[in-house]
């Protein structure tokens, strides 16, 4: 699976859009980037998950560059409950008898402040 | 739904005792898994099941042993403990066989080996 790099943290004043941004210059052409959240050591939250299309859903929008070696989690408005470690992940499809396994890194520790 | 349910959530141990952290879904989910996580090493996949009767090593099998005998349970044994297995462990598990899918994590089982 493609290396993904992430800032170690960002701030975000609450009610403003939070913007993690995510590099995976090495990424195939069938690995599909994932992001998940992890709320003090509760265990990990999927957020979205896209393949080159802008994906939208009722927690984020992922914004995913044309040649893909790059892409943005977007929270419109963000919340103090949305402080949290933020994963960028790239996957393969696995069918069959595989199974997607996920890498995790170190993640983007996003704070939410008033 | 119960959705993934890990037991006990909290254990302390002494090294070369054994003990079983079990793990259960009532998603009829096809896949199950348990990942380690330690401070600064994120989250690390140790064994994983793609059906009953399934199982295969993940990036950290060493001191663990795993059976899945039904779609439900997915328990991970450990033989004797040692100081190095002291880690928060997470269980997950998903639907899908496309790259990792939706993980749906359970909350969480602390390990301390003295």
């Amino acid at each position: 699976d493609a290396k993904t790099t992430q800032p170690t943290s960002m701030d975000c004043a609450e009610g403003r859009a939070a913007n993690l941004p995510c590099n995976h210059s090495t990424i195939s052409g069938n690995e599909y980037v994932y992001w998940y959240r992890q709320i003090h050591s509760q265990g990990p939250q999927y957020i979205i998950h896209g393949l080159k299309n802008n994906e939208t859903n009722e927690m984020a929008s992922l914004i995913i560059t044309e040649d893909r070696k790059s892409s943005t989690l977007i929270l419109p408005h963000a919340t103090l409950r949305d402080t949290a470690v933020y994963y960028c992940i790239a996957a393969r499809f696995a069918g069959g008898t595989s199974y997607g396994k996920l890498t995790f890194g170190q993640g983007t520790i996003l704070t939410v402040h008033p | 739904n119960a959705g993934v349910t890990q037991t006990p959530k909290f254990q302390v141990l002494k090294t070369g005792q054994s003990m079983t952290l079990q793990c259960a879904q009532d998603m009829n989910h096809e896949y199950m898994s348990w990942y380690r996580q330690d401070p600064g090493m994120g989250l690390r996949l140790i064994h994983y099941s793609v059906g009953a009767g399934i199982t295969d090593q993940g990036e950290v099998p060493n001191g663990y042993n795993v059976s899945r005998s039904t779609t439900e349970d997915f328990p991970l044994r450990l033989l004797s403990a040692a100081p190095s297995q002291t880690s928060v462990y997470f269980c997950a598990s998903s639907y899908s066989s496309v790259g990792a899918g939706e993980l749906f994590f359970g909350e969480g089982s602390r390990l301390t080996v003295l």
